[in-house]
């Protein structure tokens, strides 16, 4: 049992590179979460989904977008990175029910030269 | 709407003395609290959480919080700082069913001085 997987696990990008993060999760779980992750700024919500083929915004979506097309995926797409991108990211993923935990990934290291 | 806030960025104690890291949140309802910890370079895992079974709730090695309603505070102790226990530590908070993301806190560094 994986869990939450996140490929890939480290990248380099160059100003303007597009790329996609993908997490995948083999819990069955309904709800999915992007996070990025700055020193001294905790972890803020980029995009979520509350199930297949819906997404939301989080607090820090401007220049993300995401997609939910297969309930265990939930892909984070940059278009034109920027250095402002560089941050770890993660992915999370829960059940349903308001008690239910956060089940993270291990994070993709993201790095815009 | 929720929020939390942990007291302290940096918490540094000596190795088996207490651990006190302090977490008060503010929720229109009934919430669900969690303590996740980071080690360096890791993902994040989960410690406890705290969902209305008790207000004492135990986790993983050795951790433990009290909900305290009065005071709106979701303080996670230990009695004895391990070197291992150094580590990011975030308190979450979560109030509905999960259309309302959950609200994570700034987070606390813990040093364990040897």
């Amino acid at each position: 049992n994986a869990g939450v997987t996140q490929t890939p696990k480290f990248r380099v990008l160059k100003t303007g590179q597009s790329m996609t993060l993908l997490c995948a999760q083999d819990m069955n779980h309904e709800y999915m979460y992007w996070y990025r992750q700055d020193p001294g700024m905790g972890l803020r919500l980029i995009h979520y989904s509350v199930g297949e083929g819906t997404t939301a915004k989080g607090e820090v979506p401007d220049g993300y977008n995401v997609s939910r097309l297969k309930k265990q995926n939930f892909l984070l797409g940059l278009e034109s990175a920027a250095p402002s991108q560089t941050s770890v990211y993660f992915c999370a993923s829960r059940p349903t029910g308001f008690n239910s935990p956060l089940h993270f990934g291990n994070g993709t290291r993201l790095t815009v030269t | 709407a929720q929020s939390v806030t942990q007291l302290d960025s940096h918490v540094s104690v000596s190795e088996g003395t207490p651990v006190l890291l302090r977490c008060n949140y503010s929720s229109s309802y009934s919430p669900s609290l969690f303590w996740y910890v980071q080690h360096p370079n890791k993902g994040l895992q989960l410690l406890l959480k705290y969902t209305s079974a008790a207000t004492l709730v135990k986790g993983i090695n050795g951790f433990e919080a009290e909900f305290k309603k009065s005071e709106t505070s979701f303080h996670l102790t230990k009695p004895s700082a391990h070197m291992s226990d150094a580590a990011e530590y975030f308190c979450v908070v979560s109030v509905d069913s999960g259309n309302t993301p959950l609200v994570f806190g700034k987070g606390t560094r813990l040093s364990v001085i040897a």
